[in-house]
């Protein structure tokens, strides 16, 4: 059974550090694209962008370059998405995602909730 | 503003029809890109309902169907059940944007 486990709810303050982590299991983790999702308090789904562990291979969407670091380490079946200077509009829940047919997502995390406040 | 326009609310009584609409433009559902559809229970994550226009994962019931038309696909679900209620949102690829993206969501009542 593919599962994706998310570490836990994290609160910062503006301008920490941060990076959160979504671990694969069930399946060959190198082989499949995984992907971050954001969803801020009340509001929709927004991609944030992908990587693929295999071979670190990573795409951002363009709202989101540059704002945050996507890696992956294939040994411990592990992704990761980083922040090097948190804002209080970063206070979301952040989602993994395993990319399936035609850039859809076929299984995800049980999400992060990260909140960002002084 | 979500580059796919869906109705932001769709209500229903049990055991009728619903159809939930996504709207975009030439440059992600109009280009051929497929469409997918998720559900989103309250508190819960996304979960796939519909993938590549009307293709069910495994354990979808029948009642939730697909299409996809020129610019724009609908989600259908037949003999509404009061499990039902939650978010649901379409997804698909912009080419312009080089993009994924993502409806803003339609939230399901069941009256």
């Amino acid at each position: 059974e593919v599962q994706l486990v998310q570490s836990g709810a994290e609160v910062k303050k503006p301008g920490e550090s941060l990076k959160i982590s979504c671990k694969g299991s069930g399946y060959n983790f190198a082989n499949y694209w995984i992907g971050w999702v954001r969803q801020m308090p009340g509001k929709g789904l927004e991609w944030m962008g992908i990587i693929y562990p295999g071979d670190s291979d990573t795409r951002y969407s363009p709202s989101f370059q540059g704002q945050v670091t996507i890696s992956a380490d294939k040994s411990i079946s592990t992704a990761f998405l980083q922040w090097s200077s948190l804002k209080a509009s970063d206070t979301a829940m952040y989602y993994c995602a395993q990319e399936g047919p035609g850039n859809s997502f076929d299984y995800w995390g049980q999400g992060t909730l990260v909140t960002v406040s002084s | 503003q979500s580059v796919l326009t869906q109705p932001p609310s769709v209500s229903g009584a049990p055991g009728q029809r619903v159809t939930i609409s996504c709207t975009g433009s030439s440059s992600n559902i109009g280009a051929g890109y497929d469409v997918h559809w998720y559900h989103q229970l309250p508190g819960e994550a996304p979960k796939m309902l519909l993938y590549a226009n009307d293709n069910r994962p495994s354990g979808v019931p029948d009642r939730f169907s697909g299409s996809k038309s020129v610019i724009s696909a609908s989600l259908v679900i037949t003999g509404l059940q009061a499990e039902d209620e939650a978010d649901f949102y379409c997804q698909s690829y912009d080419r312009s944007l080089s993009d994924v993206v993502f409806g803003g969501g339609t939230k399901l009542t069941v009256l």
